[in-house]
């Protein structure tokens, strides 16, 4: 199974900050990487897909990059709505495995 | 409007039984793949199992291999997740997702079916 290693666990930004995570995979998934914001009781909301796509209705300030093994998500300037927790999630095999997730909070 | 269902979760005591349903609506069901995902208390995401669009073939995380068996009923536009022989370490909200392509992400659109496995 591809492991995903998810980094940092938790940060804590201020409102207009611009706020970086980091995944990396155990072995090549080119770009078959989505990311996800999950907020308390509801299902992962999609941001991203295929490493840097930005899926519909998402906030420009949300962009993603990497391929290969290494990814990032950026939000270029933090907004009080984008608390919640963020996971990357590969989908070049099965399982579909996930990052440990990113808590954020907004200071 | 897309949207997703699930249901069928509960108590139950270890080693009992459970079926989780799903059901779709706003799109083609028969047409696409659909999986599991669960997230324990406090804790992450967790990919379970998928079955593709015919049902024929499915896949499983190893912790759940032999244990929990994923079918669909295409005509119902429902997903069903049997899980059987459960312990604690299954408590878990599980979620559905819509796969709608090989290189397409997952789609989570449901609001989740906690099951506790308890005494």
């Amino acid at each position: 199974d591809i492991q995903m290693t998810q980094s940092p666990s938790a940060l804590s930004a201020s409102v207009g900050d611009r706020v970086t995570i980091t995944c990396r995979a155990s072995q090549t998934i080119t770009s078959w990487l989505a990311w996800y914001q999950q907020k308390p009781g509801k299902a992962p909301q999609l941001l991203i897909y295929k490493a840097s796509i930005l899926e519909k209705g998402v906030p420009s300030r949300f962009s993603g990059s990497g391929s290969g093994t290494e990814f990032t998500l950026t939000i270029s300037s933090l907004q009080p709505d984008d608390f919640g927790t963020y996971y990357c999630q590969q989908y070049n095999n099965y399982p579909g495995t996930f990052g440990q997730g990113t808590k954020v909070e907004i200071k | 409007e897309v949207q997703l269902l699930e249901s069928g979760g509960g108590l139950v005591q270890p080693g009992g039984s459970l079926r989780l349903s799903c059901v779709a609506s706003g799109f083609t069901f028969s047409s696409y793949a659909m999986s599991w995902v669960r997230q324990a208390p406090g804790k992450g995401l967790e990919w379970v199992s998928i079955i593709s669009d015919s049902g024929t073939d499915t896949f499983y995380t190893d912790s759940v291999k032999g244990r929990f068996t994923v079918s669909r009923g295409n005509s119902k536009s429902t997903l069903y997740l049997q899980m059987n022989s459960l312990r604690a370490d299954d408590t878990a909200v599980y979620y559905c997702a819509i796969k709608w392509g090989q290189w397409l992400p997952y789609d989570y659109r449901g609001q989740g079916t906690l099951v506790t496995v308890s005494s």
